[in-house]
Formats: C-alpha cells, sequence, structure tokens
C-alpha cells in the first residue's frame, strides 16, 4: 500500500537559515509527489509537484525539491528561510494514475521560525 | 478568479445528528475532492467526483457520502455523528479528473465539532 513518512514532527530554525524537510514514501511504481503549505485556519495551498522528468522540482515562495528513487525521498528545501514561512508541510503522493483526487499525505512537519 | 469556498465554516453538532457541508469550486473546475483532516490520523482522502459521479472512494463508513451538482458545486454529508467525526473537511478542486498536471486548489476548510 502507498504511504508517506515526515519524520519530523516540528522543527524550529532561525530567520535566514536553510530549511530542508524530509519526505520518504511507499509506491509501488513511478510516484507523483507533492508538497502542500498549509498557515493556521487555512487550506492547503500546493508548493510543488513532480511527475516525471528533471528530479529537482522548483516550486513557489522559493522552495525546492529533490526526488531521489534509490532513497524514497522528496525532500523539500529552501535556502533561506523567512519568518513568513512558519506553517505546517505536507508532503503527499499520487494513488491513481497521477490523479491529484486522491492523494495521499503525510502526518505533516510544523515549522517555526526563530528571529 | 474566486477560489474554493466552503460553508460553513465552523459548525457544532451534537452526537446522532446529521450534517451537510458545501462546497463551491473554482469556476471551471469540474473535479471535486473531499478530505477530512483530524490531529491524530492526519489528512485522509473521503471520495472524489466528476461530472456527478463518484471516482475514488476513501476507507470510511458509509455515514459519508457526498454527491455533485450539474454546476459541479458538490456537498458532504455525514449521517449519524460520532464524536471521532470532530476534523477540519477540506474540499479541493481541480480542472479535470485523472489528469496529472492538473494543479488542486483547496478551500478553507470546514470545522466541525462533533458534542
Amino acid at each position: 500500500a502507498q504511504s508517506v513518512t515526515q519524520p519530523d514532527i516540528h522543527i524550529t530554525v532561525s530567520e535566514g537559515a536553510s530549511l530542508e524537510l524530509r519526505c520518504n514514501y511507499s509506491y509501488g511504481a513511478t510516484p507523483y509527489l507533492f508538497w502542500y503549505v498549509q498557515s493556521p485556519g487555512q487550506g492547503l495551498q500546493l508548493l510543488l509537484k513532480y511527475f516525471s522528468g528533471d528530479t529537482l522540482v522548483q516550486g513557489i515562495k522559493g522552495f525546492e525539491a529533490e526526488f531521489k528513487r534509490s532513497q524514497s525521498s522528496f525532500n523539500l528545501r529552501k535556502p533561506s528561510v523567512h519568518w513568513s514561512d512558519a506553517a505546517e508541510y505536507f508532503c503527499a503522493v499520487g494513488a491513481h494514475g497521477g490523479s491529484q483526487g486522491n492523494l495521499i499525505f503525510g502526518k505533516g512537519t510544523k515549522l517555526s521560525v526563530k528571529p | 478568479k474566486a477560489g474554493v469556498t466552503q460553508t460553513p465554516r465552523y459548525l457544532i453538532k451534537t452526537r446522532g445528528q446529521q450534517v451537510t457541508l458545501s462546497c463551491s469550486p473554482i469556476s471551471g473546475h469540474r473535479s471535486v475532492s473531499w478530505y477530512q483532516q483530524t490531529p491524530g490520523q492526519g489528512l485522509q482522502f473521503l471520495f472524489e467526483y466528476f461530472s456527478e459521479t463518484q471516482r475514488n472512494k476513501g476507507n470510511f463508513p458509509g455515514r459519508f457520502s457526498g454527491r455533485q451538482f450539474s454546476n459541479s458545486r458538490s456537498e458532504m454529508n455525514v449521517s449519524t455523528l460520532e464524536l471521532g467525526d470532530s476534523a477540519l473537511y477540506l474540499c479541493a478542486s481541480s480542472l479535470t479528473q485523472g489528469s496529472s498536471t492538473d494543479t488542486q486548489y483547496f478551500g478553507p476548510g470546514t470545522r466541525l465539532t462533533v458534542l
């Protein structure tokens, strides 16, 4: 069965520091991978997605993620964190032929940013 | 263009009652998905509708049902509410169903509290 693991429940970084959020997936075929962000009281916003091709994916707000098939990972990175990046981040895998209508999410990583 | 709207934003019900939540997708979007978000289970897929037909369904009891209208608006219904149904219910829309390249846009959610 497909699954997504985000090993870090909560991460705190200083403003201006680099960030890496980890995501590991289990999927029998070529995965379709997504990162979403959720601010308090808000819905989910798509940061970036990977379907095929270049394994380094650029997203919005200066985020990028790298797909590593050998490690079954899709880690999210940002070179310099801003206070406004404080939110919860979810990694997800597409479960049926790439349809985004049926996503399996990880449990999320809450990011806190120190001034 | 207006985003995904969900009504009501907050709802308080008692055990045994039933509830109906509404979702209006982005204009032109034909696919609507529903997710339940709880602190314990995280984000879980409920169902996906496209062209008034349920295309995918998650692992939820039959008390959870939904429908989609010809204008793509969707409702979900939960009958015989249980305390464990307290959650944030998120709706997401995309242009088409089963398309890998479509972005899924989420609404702000309906916070349901069951007392």
